[in-house]
């Protein structure tokens, strides 16, 4: 399959600072990102989606001005956690979908703890 | 009624018996359909794909989608203590928009 690249994988902050995460589609152009967190023990739910070029798209209960999204181009968007606090730390999980698949592939995750 | 919903678990085998999954969705629309396994503290992997009514194998795994029942599953042949994982079921209605159902643990025995 296809790779996505997820960086960093861990991460330690203070709370209130922020805390950006990069999303890479190392062999494909990536049309369509998504953005997932995961508390322990839950699934997966997904935070919003971005198109390269065009604003990301939020669920419902998320934070667009807490959980900032960029997709410039069709190999990279970042996820920043701005002004972190303890509740923010989960592990957050990025996706990237095609024009060519209907599946979508998942980058290795980044585990965040704000202390 | 969730779009995606899967048995929690946790489902337990013994080794090299067959473990079958199953996951129920509630949108008609819904075209494609994935099962994901996920290691625990890790990122989910793809194990299977299916897109049209019947079976779909590949190796030990075999997904069985079937439309009019809003049903697929996944069965797992020959199970193996490193099939042990959280399976999640997964569907896209467009735009590569995946939903997820709660994922079921199962744990095979040595």
């Amino acid at each position: 399959g296809a790779v996505v690249s997820q960086h960093p994988s861990r991460v330690i902050c203070k709370s209130g600072t922020s805390v950006k995460i990069e999303c890479r589609s190392l062999d494909f152009q990536a049309t369509t990102m998504f953005w997932y967190r995961q508390f322990p023990k839950q699934s997966l739910m997904l935070m919003a989606t971005s198109n390269e070029g065009s604003k990301a798209t939020y669920e419902q209960g998320v934070e667009k001005d807490k959980f900032l999204i960029n997709h410039a181009s069709l190999t990279l968007s970042t996820l920043t956690v701005t002004s972190a606090h303890p509740e923010d730390s989960s592990f957050y999980i990025c996706s990237a979908g095609s024009n060519m698949n209907t599946e979508a592939f998942f980058g290795q995750g980044t585990r965040l703890t704000v202390v | 009624q969730k779009e995606v919903e899967q048995n929690s678990g946790p489902l337990s085998v013994p080794e090299g018996a067959i473990a079958s999954l199953n996951c129920t969705y509630s949108d008609r629309v819904s075209q494609s359909f994935f099962w994901y396994r996920q290691y625990s503290g890790k990122s989910p992997e793809l194990i299977m794909s299916i897109y049209s009514n019947g079976d779909k194998e590949d190796g030990r795994f075999t997904a069985q989608l079937n439309k009019a029942s809003q049903y697929v599953s996944l069965l797992i042949r020959d199970s193996q203590p490193s099939d042990s994982a959280t399976y999640l079921c997964a569907v896209i209605k467009n735009n590569y928009k995946l939903t997820f159902g709660k994922g079921t643990l199962l744990t095979v025995n040595p």
